[in-house]
């Protein structure tokens, strides 16, 4: 069974720069059958969809983040990793990493980044 | 940018009721390529439908989805207690978008 888990740092300065990183076990990041996403909820609002990337690394992202988004993909790792640049108070949020075939079958928990200084 | 709008925003049904959820797509959605979730406080989506109809691993027969092209339907028959919380459709043939969701609540 496919399993993933995020991790990285709890609390972000504003201005500041978002890492987090997606474990993936239980199954191959190297799998055709997946695209390997980034999925938000802030406080009291609905899902947001980040970004998704490909085990070759071809990336797909929400317009509204674009300009300030990158992800890339470990598969000697089984990791991939988003960056969230100049963050602000409004990307304090839950995020989640999911694995998509034929929708999001597989998440991780969800790890909760506060942006405040 | 297809953008999802799902109605109602809350539905407040009482356990053992049947709870239909609407999902309207602003343009075709590739494929059927659909899928509903279920969120519950502090946990992560639940996937219970994918290709607008078909049910993922483990969900109950009493979730069904239904439609194609812009108008796709959520049903949930013979409520129970565990089902009542937010429900989000996905779409994911074009790019991704989510829905704003609905809220399933107890009457």
């Amino acid at each position: 069974q496919l399993q993933l888990q995020e991790s990285g740092p709890g609390l972000v300065k504003p201005s500041e720069t978002l890492s987090l990183t997606c474990t993936v076990s239980g199954g191959s990041i190297s799998s055709s059958s997946y695209y390997w996403g980034w999925i938000r909820q802030a406080p009291g609002k609905g899902l947001e969809w980040i970004g998704s990337i490909y085990y070759s690394g071809s990336t797909y992202f929400n317009s509204s983040l674009k300009s300030r988004v990158t992800m890339s993909v470990d598969t000697s790792k089984s990791q991939f990793s988003l960056k969230l640049r100049t963050v602000t108070a409004s990307d304090t949020a839950v995020y989640y990493c999911a694995g998509d075939s034929n929708g999001y079958h597989h998440w991780g928990q969800g790890t909760l980044v506060t942006v405040s200084s | 940018e297809i953008v999802l709008t799902q109605s109602p925003g809350t539905l407040s049904l009482s356990p053992g009721e049947r709870a239909t959820l609407s999902c309207r797509a602003s343009q075709s959605v590739p494929s059927s390529y659909l899928a509903w979730y279920q969120k519950r406080p502090g946990q992560a989506p639940r996937l219970l439908i994918y290709g607008a109809s078909s049910r993922a691993t483990g969900i109950p027969d009493r979730f069904s989805g239904s439609g194609s092209g812009t108008d796709f339907t959520f049903t949930i028959n013979r409520l129970e207690p565990e089902d009542f919380a937010v429900y989000y459709c996905q779409q994911y043939g074009n790019s991704y978008s989510f829905g704003q969701g609905t809220k399933l609540e107890i009457k």
